[in-house]
């Protein structure tokens, strides 16, 4: 199972919106709706940002949202602020009834 | 709250045997499904295996598979993770994780543990 691929990196300035993209194949991403999103800072535990490809967990800011076509998915984050810095991982369930994770995106707020 | 609390790393020496343990508190333990999760030093995230809530359902990252084993004891709120045949590719800091929704198998992850530290190294 390869991993879904996503940008290295993408950055951004205060205030602006930035997009990122995970893309794999009919076998997870295209066949089910259950992608979902992480943030991850170094050294710590990753937090739960979208799941069901575009629905947020209670406490998550609406600056955040997930979508998905064919089989591509994207996170957008609105209104970058500086704490919006971090790793940023998708994942997905696939046809073989495992899990499967992006390779990480790594986002700077410029 | 819910807690999960994994246990277990250390520093073990290629081709021996570990075993982690992932204590959880503050749900109804045996109503979710869990997962393993690892990291790599400096890598991102890779899902390791997961386990429905009654261990009807077990499947296994191809990484993995043969060589590890998990399973669950709904009595004691505990997961384990059995690994063998160690290799140095599986030093890695390994996460345990709830699944978000108590009716799926994997949904999203909404409460993950600490993460321990296993170092495979002779």
């Amino acid at each position: 199972q390869s991993a879904l691929t996503q940008p290295a990196s993408v950055s951004g300035s205060p205030g602006q919106s930035i997009t990122i993209s995970c893309t794999g194949t009919s076998g997870d991403v295209g066949g089910y709706n259950y992608v979902s999103w992480y943030k991850q800072h170094p050294g710590k535990a990753p937090k739960l940002m979208i799941y069901a490809v575009g629905d947020r967990p209670s406490g998550v800011s609406n600056r955040f949202s997930g979508s998905k076509s064919g089989n591509t998915a994207s996170l957008t984050i609105s209104g970058l602020r500086a704490e919006d810095e971090a790793d940023y991982y998708c994942s997905s369930y696939t046809r073989f009834s495992t899990v499967v994770f992006g390779g990480g995106t790594k986002l700077t707020v410029l | 709250d819910v807690q999960l609390v994994e246990s277990g790393g250390g520093l073990v020496q290629p081709g021996r045997s570990l075993r982690l343990s992932c204590a959880a508190s503050g749900f109804t333990f045996d109503e979710y499904a869990m997962h393993w999760v690892r990291q790599a030093p400096g890598k991102g995230l890779e899902w390791v295996s997961g386990i429905s809530w009654n261990s009807g359902s077990l499947s296994y990252a191809d990484s993995v598979k043969g060589r590890f084993t998990m399973s669950r004891d709904n009595a004691r709120d505990s997961v384990y993770l059995q690994m063998n045949s160690l290799r140095k590719e599986d030093t890695a800091v390994y996460y345990c994780a709830r699944v978000r929704d108590s009716s799926l198998w994997y949904d999203g992850l909404d409460y993950w543990g600490q993460g321990t530290l296993v170092t495979v190294s002779s």
